[in-house]
């Protein structure tokens, strides 16, 4: 089955700065890549997504960016904010699959 | 309200009693989903539902149990808990395949002494 490494486990930085929270997956077949928020005490919440076709993906201060032959895809927050600070979890699923979700980094974004 | 609703949200028993947590969903969707997460671990697959007749063993079923009562409706249940399975439990729905969102509950966390 699939198999999904997310690094880093924990990342600090200060408000203003760039984010980037990297995955690599094992199943080449893998065809769709979301990325989920998760705030203290809150449900995981889609983020931003990305397709197998597609290799980049803006939308505001986020974007996700897939190197399908490196079998890697990473999400980058610029001018990060307080309110940034949650657990982030990459996945990965190939066609009408399940999820496969990386452990998770925790993002603290210090003023 | 929330679109999925998990219930209780918190609760301590002890080892050997039989635990239920409950999901609701008001979003019309036919896949439900159990995860369980873990610190370090993020979150893992128990059992999913894709319809109302149609239930499968995600990647960590062992000492669990679920029940898709209707399309709304999704428990899963501990029929004897053991402290190992102290963690925070998270029902989601989607409306389509593998490549649709995940809606999750807030989340239920059990502890198991």
């Amino acid at each position: 089955g699939e198999n999904v490494e997310q690094h880093p486990s924990t990342l600090s930085v200060q408000e203003g700065d760039s984010a980037v929270i990297k995955c690599t997956y094992s199943d080449s077949a893998s065809n769709y890549f979301p990325w989920y928020k998760q705030e203290l005490g809150k449900g995981p919440q889609l983020i931003i997504d990305i397709r197998s076709n597609v290799g980049e993906k803006k939308d505001q201060r986020i974007a996700v960016t897939l190197n399908k032959t490196a079998k890697h895809f990473s999400l980058h927050i610029t001018e990060t904010q307080p309110e940034d600070s949650a657990v982030y979890f990459c996945a990965a699923v190939t066609g009408y699959s399940t999820l496969t979700f990386g452990k998770g980094t925790m993002l603290l974004v210090s003023p | 309200d929330a679109d999925v609703t998990q219930t209780p949200r918190n609760r301590i028993t002890k080892t050997g009693k039989r635990i239920m947590l409950e999901c609701s969903q008001t979003k019309g969707h036919d896949r439900m989903y159990w995860y369980r997460q873990d610190p370090g671990l993020g979150l893992r697959l128990i059992y999913y539902s894709f319809d109302v007749k149609d239930i499968n063993k995600g990647e960590i079923s062992d000492g669990y149990s679920v029940s898709r009562q209707a399309q709304a409706k999704f428990s899963l249940s501990l029929e004897s808990a053991i402290p190992n399975q102290t963690a925070l439990y998270f029902c989601a729905t989607s409306g389509q395949g593998g490549s649709g969102e995940l809606f999750f509950g807030e989340g239920s966390r059990l502890t198991v002494l």
